[in-house]
């Protein structure tokens, strides 16, 4: 099935270890994106790279850093995992970015980390 | 800044009535607004689609306006069904093709 799929769906772990998310799309898109949904449902976004070039960086610790090996994959790994990051992160793809960059963007079905 | 606001938090309604969620947004300067839909523990599924220069788009019981210039969007659900029941959110796309995201309505449809 052509999808945004990620792995693991959940993710339970200490305090303090590293972990690594991953995402990949098989629609073709050049554009891929992650986003935290945190405890009050709120989704922000936290990056975004086109054609393997980061694009959007928002305010997130160094301890995130995104990497996209092909245009297909971004994959997130955090480093020293705290108890705020506890939230779903979601990947997202989408052809194109900026102007005219008019298409939708397609969700995976988030992977819910859970810091213990 | 961009701002997304979502009224109401959440609704219930008897199955069978038409309903309209909001969706307000503070800078007029979008590409696009997207409405999607969340079940419980679930991912997005995108509903609706409707670029800056359109007005409205329709699938099936679902109808999405967008007034550009007052930052308003609306999400009319037609004849609703316990199905229905689901998170709704709103987002407009922006510079640099970021989405940005209502807190979203909760919606629960009751046999």
């Amino acid at each position: 099935d052509t999808a945004v799929s990620q792995t693991p769906k959940y993710l339970v772990t200490q305090m303090g270890n590293d972990k690594s998310i991953k995402c990949e799309q098989n629609l073709g898109h050049d554009t891929m994106y992650w986003y935290k949904q945190d405890s009050k449902k709120f989704l922000k976004i936290m990056f975004s790279y086109n054609n393997k070039e980061l694009i959007i960086n928002e305010t997130v610790p160094n301890r995130f850093s995104p990497k996209s090996p092909d245009k297909a994959h971004l994959n997130l790994h955090i480093n020293s995992l705290e108890l705020g990051d506890s939230a779903v992160y979601f990947c997202a793809s989408s052809q194109g970015q900026g102007a005219p960059g008019n298409q939708p963007q397609h969700f995976g079905d988030g992977t819910r980390l859970s810091i213990l | 800044k961009q701002e997304v606001t979502q009224i109401p938090a959440a609704l219930s309604v008897p199955e069978g009535e038409n309903l309209v969620l909001n969706c307000s947004f503070t800078d007029s300067a979008i590409y696009n607004l997207q409405w999607f839909r969340q079940d419980p523990g679930k991912g997005l599924t995108s509903l609706l689609l409707i670029q800056s220069s359109q007005r409205e788009q329709t699938s099936g019981r679902l109808n999405a306006s967008l007034d550009k210039s007052s930052g308003r969007s609306t999400l009319y659900i037609a004849a609703s069904q316990p199905g229905d029941s689901a998170t709704y959110l709103c987002a407009v796309r922006t510079s640099g093709s970021r989405l940005t995201f209502g807190e979203g309505t909760q919606l629960t449809v009751n046999p």
